[in-house]
């Protein structure tokens, strides 16, 4: 089975631009959640979406925003960029018995100069 | 509140030799634990991971007990490889929705 996809791989943007990450989950999983993962610190959460709706949203500001799609991919829009967004980007596609158990997709490194 | 707090690195040994990595969290109740592992490069590999108190998680010679007492869930392996460095993250789940992670430790074995 295909694991989590994420796309880009890489991504450079400048200050102020707007940016469109990709996750596609695991085969029917219906659930996604997205991290960011600045360098040398452990991923914060960022949202969760189940059936295209939005479970759960972190400590991030409004200019992070995402949506779910009915084939359950999802994608991570972050409007004007600030440096601090350098991170890698995280998707993850859970599977929801037993438990909420997540697997993680490759990232999207965003690099804002 | 509500967070994991991890042993700081890095953390250098010697191939062969003996590995923990400490944990400790806080939480109301008894949430689910994990151990992710990162290699350069990539995303996060769920190592192992124990769902309720007393619970030992296992995978490819480590592992981590569920310690409610101390509230700890500290990785260990007798007997590390070169092949095992990489960052190593302990993670609670908080509530049903999202995963705690601590900050990482970076561990590096030598041959």
């Amino acid at each position: 089975d295909a694991g989590v996809t994420q796309s880009p791989t890489h991504l450079i943007k400048t200050r102020g631009q707007q940016v469109t990450l990709r996750c596609s989950p695991i085969s029917g999983h219906k659930s996604v959640s997205w991290y960011q993962q600045v360098l040398g610190q452990g991923p914060q959460f960022i949202f969760q979406y189940y059936e295209k709706e939005e479970r759960g949203r972190g400590n991030f500001p409004d200019r992070f925003s995402a949506r779910q799609f009915p084939n359950y991919s999802s994608e991570l829009n972050v409007n004007a960029l600030l440096l601090g967004d350098s991170a890698l980007y995280l998707c993850a596609s859970l599977k929801q018995s037993p438990y909420n158990e997540q697997f993680f997709g490759p990232g999207t490194r965003l690099t804002v100069l | 509140g509500n967070s994991v707090t991890q042993m700081e690195g890095p953390v250098t040994l010697s191939e062969e030799a003996f590995l923990t990595i400490n944990c400790t969290y806080t939480a109301t109740g008894y949430p689910s634990l994990f151990w992710y592992v990162q290699y350069p490069g990539e995303g996060l590999q769920l190592l192992l991971k124990a769902t309720k108190a007393d619970d030992k998680g296992s995978n490819k010679g480590f592992e981590a007990t569920y310690r409610k007492e101390t509230t700890s869930f500290h990785l260990e392996k007798g007997s590390v490889q070169v092949s095992d460095s990489a960052v190593y993250f302990c993670a609670r789940v908080q509530g049903a929705q999202k995963l705690v992670f601590g900050q990482g430790t970076r561990l590096t074995i030598n041959p």
